[in-house]
């Protein structure tokens, strides 16, 4: 079945460098990524929507050039995280979509930046 | 409110039992999906529903669409079925984004 391969799944780095974070699509081409967040105990919050080829729609309250968003191909998407600060640690996960085979996740990051 | 709302928020029960979960809705949907998140973070999809019913193994997911209402029942519990269990629908206006529900963290016990 369609695979949604995530790395790194866990991360640590120090505050001002940036952390990149790649999901590939195996198996199938996502036309779509979808990037979320989670906090502890909360539900999944949508950073941004990419399509293969496009520039990233972003939700309102995401900044753009903090979160890069790369979906430069059908089979991956990179989301980059610039001068990271402890409150950009977070849990990470991508989703990818394509007609016919719904919505495939990716294992998610455990960001921590100290 | 939210838009997607689950019941309960926690749910502990011993090995064997029937579970139900349930998902309500306010907006227009194009499909409902169940997902199960395990305590590494990781999501599974589990089903995706725009009418009736499915079944999977011991999973069984419904859904009312008259009713903005879906249910995700687990029969013969184990231990290993601990998880966050969460609904998310696709809007009729938003292509293909999802919202989601604020999750059900299901405990069972040996």
């Amino acid at each position: 079945g369609a695979v949604v391969s995530q790395h790194p799944s866990r991360v640590i780095c120090k505050s001002g460098t940036s952390v990149k974070i790649e999901c590939r699509s195996l198996d199938f081409q996502a036309t779509t990524m979808f990037w979320y967040r989670q906090f502890p105990k909360q539900s999944l919050m949508l950073m941004a929507t990419s399509n293969e080829g496009s520039k990233a729609t972003y939700e309102q309250g995401v900044e753009k050039d903090k979160f890069l968003i790369n979906h430069a191909s059908l089979t991956l998407s990179t989301l980059t995280v610039t001068s990271a600060h402890p409150e950009d640690s977070s849990f990470y996960i991508c989703s990818g979509a394509a007609k016919g085979y719904g919505y495939t996740f990716g294992s998610g990051t455990r960001l921590t930046v100290v | 409110k939210n838009e997607v709302e689950q019941s309960p928020q926690n749910l502990t029960a011993q090995e064997g039992e029937f579970i139900t979960i349930n998902c309500s809705y306010s907006v227009g949907i194009s499909a409902l999906h169940w997902l199960q998140q395990h305590p590494g973070g990781g999501i599974v999809s589990l089903f995706m529903l725009s009418s009736g019913k499915k079944k999977h193994g011991r999973l069984i997911a419904t859904i009312n669409i008259q009713e903005k209402h879906s249910s995700l029942h687990i029969t013969a519990s184990h231990p290993r079925d601990s998880a966050v269990y969460i609904c998310a629908v696709a809007e009729e206006t938003s292509g293909s984004r999802l919202t989601f529900g604020e999750g059900t963290q299901l405990t069972v016990n040996p």
